[in-house]
């Protein structure tokens, strides 16, 4: 079974700096893809980012860009100019591409915090 | 498009009763998936639907049930309601690709008295 990992139960930045979280996951598939959700207090998931594990590239949205390590199994997330907004709770998860683990296998999850 | 509603938002029951909880997912997504979503456990999934037919199931025990209808709205139930089943039950959608994003309501809140 697929597992991910997010080590760091909270983190801080200040605003308008660059925060970086971890991600680590367990798979023995070569194929599959890869996500960042948001969870603000609203407690709305919401989308950042998405990778799929085929392509080399590292997926960026605007200020949200990823350090995909396939051989390492690492997904970071990188946010830069971080702004007050961004304080969330950050999950990270994976989705296996066929079959019966075609679910969400989601982190515990990172609280980011946003000094002003 | 309009994305995924959740009816209700907010619920509170009695220990052994039963609940039923509906998601509309985005026009044109025919997979819905649901989680259960607590401070202890995280996120855990439940189970997906796609064309009215349960495609995934979680480990979860038999008093949690879901189905799905041909307009792709979906529905679950737990009966006979215990404490530990307060939690944040979110739906999300996606298209027929189980490599497509899932795409997020704003859950139901069931408290558990």
């Amino acid at each position: 079974a697929q597992t991910v990992t997010q080590s760091q139960p909270e983190m801080s930045v200040q605003e308008a700096e660059t925060v970086t979280l971890s991600c680590t996951y367990d798979t023995s598939e070569s194929d599959y893809y890869l996500f960042w959700y948001k969870q603000p207090p609203s407690r709305q998931m919401i989308l950042v980012i998405r990778q799929e594990a085929y392509k080399q590239q590292n997926a960026t949205e605007n200020r949200f860009s990823v350090n995909f390590q396939k051989a390492a199994k690492s997904f970071s997330l990188k946010i830069s100019d971080s702004q007050l907004g961004d304080a969330a709770m950050y999950f990270c998860a994976y989705r296996s591409p066929t079959g019966a683990n075609s679910k969400l296998t989601f982190g515990k999850g990172i609280t980011l915090s946003v000094r002003p | 498009k309009a994305g995924v509603t959740q009816t209700p938002r907010y619920l509170i029951k009695t220990r052994g009763q039963q609940v039923t909880l509906s998601c509309s997912p985005i026009s044109g997504h025919r997979s819905v998936s649901w989680y259960q979503q607590t401070p202890g456990q995280g996120l855990q999934f439940l189970f997906e639907y796609f064309s009215e037919t349960q495609r995934n199931k979680g480990n979860f025990p038999g008093r949690f049930s879901g189905r799905q209808f041909s307009n792709s709205r979906s529905e679950m139930n737990v009966s006979t309601l215990e404490l530990g089943d307060s939690a944040l039950y979110l739906c999300a959608s996606s298209l027929q690709d189980p490599g497509k994003t899932q795409y997020f309501g704003p859950g139901t809140r069931l408290l558990v008295l």
